[in-house]
This record gives structure tokens, C-alpha cells and sequence, in this order.
């Protein structure tokens, strides 16, 4: 079964570093999607991308975010400067349409030290 | 704020029996909703999603939707004790173009053996 593929699958970082995620969606699906799950906390959404742009982000999706699709499998997000608060579960979902659910990746574990 | 609210648990269920999962939501021009399992440490996996008032049923798993008192349920029938995970409901807050799903806190289901 086709699934969405995440590194790496733990990521210690200092304080105030640049942290890249990494997900290789589903081949055939258009739209990415990018969640946090704080430890203990519900899944909250950041940021979604269709057609090459972001679709929709959150309030927490701040200039500190960025994310990207360099090339036709990858899709990436980008902390500029971590915070204590970043570290969290990192998930990177794909849908092929906007009516079904997400298939998720297996999650990037931050931790910000 | 738009909310999606769960009871957190846990719930316990002898195997074999029905389980029964409730979740309501503040959003009433929600218009997609959203059942996914989640084992500890791993990610969401999505086991249905429903968008009309009703029932729809996949295997042993019913949705159950009603809009107008902005509730949905999820029942598992036969449970067994692989069915033991956190049950997360999710709501699409989006009336178009991709989806943003608001999860509730989850509950946790225990099947007793």
C-alpha cells in the first residue's frame, strides 16, 4: 500500500537552529498538509499546499515556517529558528482530492534542546 | 474558535462488545467529518470519514452524523483488543479549496480481553 514517507524520524536541534523536515508524499496526490502533535496535546494543523502555494496555514504557521516543494516528490518544512516550543511530533499528510481523508506519514519527532 | 470535543477516557469495552465513541463540534457549517485511530507513538490512520446526516457503515465500524445537534459517533462492533488505541475525531473547517481538519483531544479505548 502506497504511503507518505517522513525523515528523518528523530531530530535533536539547539535552540535557535534551522531545522528542515522532510515527507515524500503519496505519488499520485495533490494535495500536502503539514501537523504538529505536542506530547500529550491534540493534532494541530500548520500549513496546507495545492498547485505549488499554500493553501491555508494557522496562526501557528508564522515566519518561522517556511515550506516547499523543490521537485516532484518531496515536500519540505522549514523551522528557521527553533524554540523550546517547537519540539513535537511532526506529521506530513497527502490527499488526493479534498473530500476523502489524509493518508499520514509516520511522524518527525522534534526535540529542541 | 472552532472546537471539536471529545471524552478523553478512558473507555473500557469487554471484547466482543460495542464500543461507542461521541464527538461534537462548535463549527455547524462543518461540512466533513472525520474518524482516525492513533496507537501510542505512531500516526493518525484514518478509518472513515462521513458527510451526510445518517449512518455509514465499513466492516465493523459505524459513522454516525447528525448535523443538526452537531454530533457524530463512531461504534466498533465485536471489538477486539487490537481495536485498543486513541480514537481522534477531526472536522474539515474549510468550505473549499483544501481541507483544514480542527481534531479533537481523542479517547483513549481499551478492549479487555
Amino acid at each position: 500500500e502506497p504511503e507518505v514517507t517522513q525523515t528523518p524520524s528523530h531530530q535533536v536541534t539547539q535552540m535557535g537552529q534551522e531545522v528542515i523536515l522532510r515527507c515524500v508524499p503519496i505519488s499520485n496526490h495533490l494535495y500536502f498538509y503539514w501537523y504538529r502533535q505536542i506530547l500529550g496535546q491534540k493534532v494541530e494543523f500548520l500549513v496546507s499546499f495545492y498547485n505549488n502555494e499554500i493553501s491555508e496555514k494557522s496562526e501557528i504557521f508564522d515566519d518561522q515556517f517556511s515550506v516547499e516543494r523543490p521537485d516532484g516528490s518531496n515536500f519540505t518544512l522549514k523551522i528557521r529558528s527553533t524554540k523550546l516550543e517547537d519540539s513535537a511530533m511532526y506529521f506530513c499528510a497527502s490527499s488526493v482530492d479534498r473530500e476523502g481523508g489524509y493518508t499520514f506519514g509516520s511522524g518527525t519527532r522534534l526535540t529542541v534542546v | 474558535q472552532k472546537e471539536v470535543e471529545q471524552n478523553s477516557g478512558p473507555l473500557s469495552v469487554p471484547e466482543g462488545a460495542i464500543a461507542s465513541l461521541n464527538c461534537t463540534y462548535s463549527d455547524r457549517g462543518s461540512q466533513s467529518f472525520f474518524w482516525y485511530r492513533q496507537y501510542s507513538g505512531k500516526s493518525p490512520e484514518l478509518i472513515m470519514f462521513i458527510y451526510s446526516n445518517g449512518d455509514k457503515e465499513d466492516g465493523r465500524f459505524t459513522a454516525q452524523l447528525n448535523k443538526a445537534s452537531q454530533y457524530v459517533s463512531l461504534l466498533i462492533r465485536d471489538s477486539q483488543p487490537s481495536d485498543s488505541a486513541t480514537y481522534l475525531c477531526a472536522v474539515n473547517v474549510l468550505p473549499e479549496g483544501a481541507q483544514k481538519l480542527v481534531f479533537g483531544q481523542g479517547t483513549r479505548l481499551t478492549i479487555n480481553p
